[in-house]
């Protein structure tokens, strides 16, 4: 079946590095995707979106870029505070009427003072 | 705005048992979903509902009802307990299908 998976379980990085975490997917259908961040104890919270129009967008230190290409999505964090340690997943969406979020395993990102 | 809210926040079952986790929202979101999270691994979506009296089967359907007689209520029922329903349990919402997805704190259930 379909699925959206994260290159890396794990990334940990200096306090006011960036970061760089990957997500591969796999269903050339896709056109919506969504990273969440979780910390611990917690449910996801949405941090940044794309549709499959675009090639990048940018929030507040925050940065998503998506290549249709290789069906890969990043997710670019600049200088990195301890505050964004936590889960991050992808999500991908099969268009805006499927309903459905398939959801990765998540990378663990770590950021040491 | 209380967003998502789910209760219990923790439950211990024995196997065999039947309970419901509760989950509301605050937002009037058409859209309401059950995920379960497993360690180490993402969530993986149980049921949806797109709207008040509709609900349809996620991924992991087996062993769980639920109903949506509102718009804001979204309960998720265990029949009979299993230890391999042992998880960690979101509700969420979103405006409506297909967009980003609001998330309740999750119910830590274990079944003995």
């Amino acid at each position: 079946g379909e699925s959206v998976g994260l290159h890396l379980p794990t990334l940990s990085v200096q306090e006011g590095d960036n970061s760089i975490i990957n997500c591969a997917y796999s269903n050339s259908a896709s056109d919506y995707f969504i990273w969440y961040k979780q910390e611990s104890g917690k449910g996801p919270q949405f941090i940044i979106d794309i549709r499959s129009n675009m090639d990048k967008r940018q929030g507040q230190r925050v940065t998503v870029l998506l290549n249709k290409t290789v069906k890969h999505l990043s997710l670019q964090i600049a200088a990195t505070q301890p505050g964004d340690s936590a889960v991050y997943f992808c999500a991908e969406n099969m268009g805006t009427n499927a309903g459905k979020s398939t959801f990765g395993d998540g990378t663990t990102l770590t950021v040491k003072p | 705005n209380a967003g998502v809210t789910q209760t219990p926040k923790f439950q211990v079952l024995k196997t065999g048992q039947s309970m419901t986790l509760q989950c509301a929202q605050d937002m009037n979101h058409e859209y309401m979903s059950w995920y379960r999270q497993d360690p180490g691994m993402g969530l993986r979506l149980i049921h949806y509902s797109v709207g008040a009296g509709i609900t349809d089967q996620g991924e992991v359907p087996n062993g769980y009802n639920v109903s949506r007689s509102t718009t804001e209520d979204f309960p998720l029922r265990l029949l009979s307990a299993a230890p391999s329903q042992t998880s960690v349990y979101f509700c969420a919402s979103s405006e409506r299908k297909g967009l980003e997805q609001f998330f309740g704190p999750g119910t830590r259930l274990t079944v003995l």
